[in-house]
């Protein structure tokens, strides 16, 4: 079956530490994103990619990285500058060209100790 | 101001209600209109896609885009308690924006038998 798969599901951060979501997806889009999401503030987005080896920062890029070496491969780094890092994060995907239609994965709740 | 609104809630119906879900948006080159559907600990799932002004139906599911009130809305018929979820709209200007959508908060709907 097509889709996006994260992985963890659950991860656990120790102050300080860099750690890596990761986001595979199967559907042969070109674009994908990272997006974050707290309580009541809906879904930002953290950074996107719409071709391989391409990426640009989206409204809330500081303290992350990401990597696009893949078409189907975009993990997001959440390191140690991130001064609020405990929340879900939710990686998407969507077809190049006119269509805007974005799917997303299942989420990585990220959560510092 | 934020760039899109949505009316958080929560909302609670009964069973076979009509629901009603609203956002209102300030940038006019919004193109793209989406709802999503998220259950608790979920990634979002897309329910409706429509571009441009006017309706779009689906089962159950009607979206509407006034794109010169810069409003748009989801409506639920014969609300089931499977619809209990976070409802959040999204919208996008499309051209080098695809993909890049812009949130709103989300609204909790909760459907009691």
């Amino acid at each position: 079956d097509g889709g996006i798969t994260q992985s963890p599901k659950y991860l656990f951060r120790k102050e300080g530490q860099n750690v890596t979501l990761s986001c595979e997806q199967n559907l042969n889009h070109d674009a994908m994103y990272w997006y974050r999401q707290d309580p009541g503030q809906g879904l930002r987005l953290i950074y996107y990619s719409q071709i391989v080896n391409d990426f640009q920062k989206g409204d809330i890029a500081e303290g992350y990285s990401v990597s696009r070496e893949k078409k189907e491969s975009f993990p997001l780094t959440v390191t140690s500058a991130q001064k609020n890092p405990t929340a879900f994060y939710l990686c998407a995907s969507s077809r190049s060209g006119i269509s805007t239609e974005a799917f997303f994965g299942q989420g990585t709740r990220l959560t510092v100790v | 101001q934020k760039e899109v609104e949505q009316d958080p809630g929560p909302l609670s119906v009964p069973e076979g209600a009509i629901v009603s879900l609203n956002c209102t948006y300030s940038n006019s080159a919004f193109q793209y209109f989406m709802w999503y559907r998220q259950y608790s600990r979920k990634g979002p799932e897309l329910l409706m896609y429509t571009y441009s002004s006017g309706n779009k139906e689906d089962g159950r599911f009607t979206a509407q885009v006034d794109k010169s009130s810069k409003y748009i809305s989801l409506f639920i018929r014969d609300s089931q308690p499977s619809d209990s979820a976070t409802y959040l709209c999204a919208m996008s200007a499309g051209g080098t924006s695809y993909g890049k959508l812009t949130f709103g908060q989300g609204t909790i709907l909760t459907v009691h038998p």
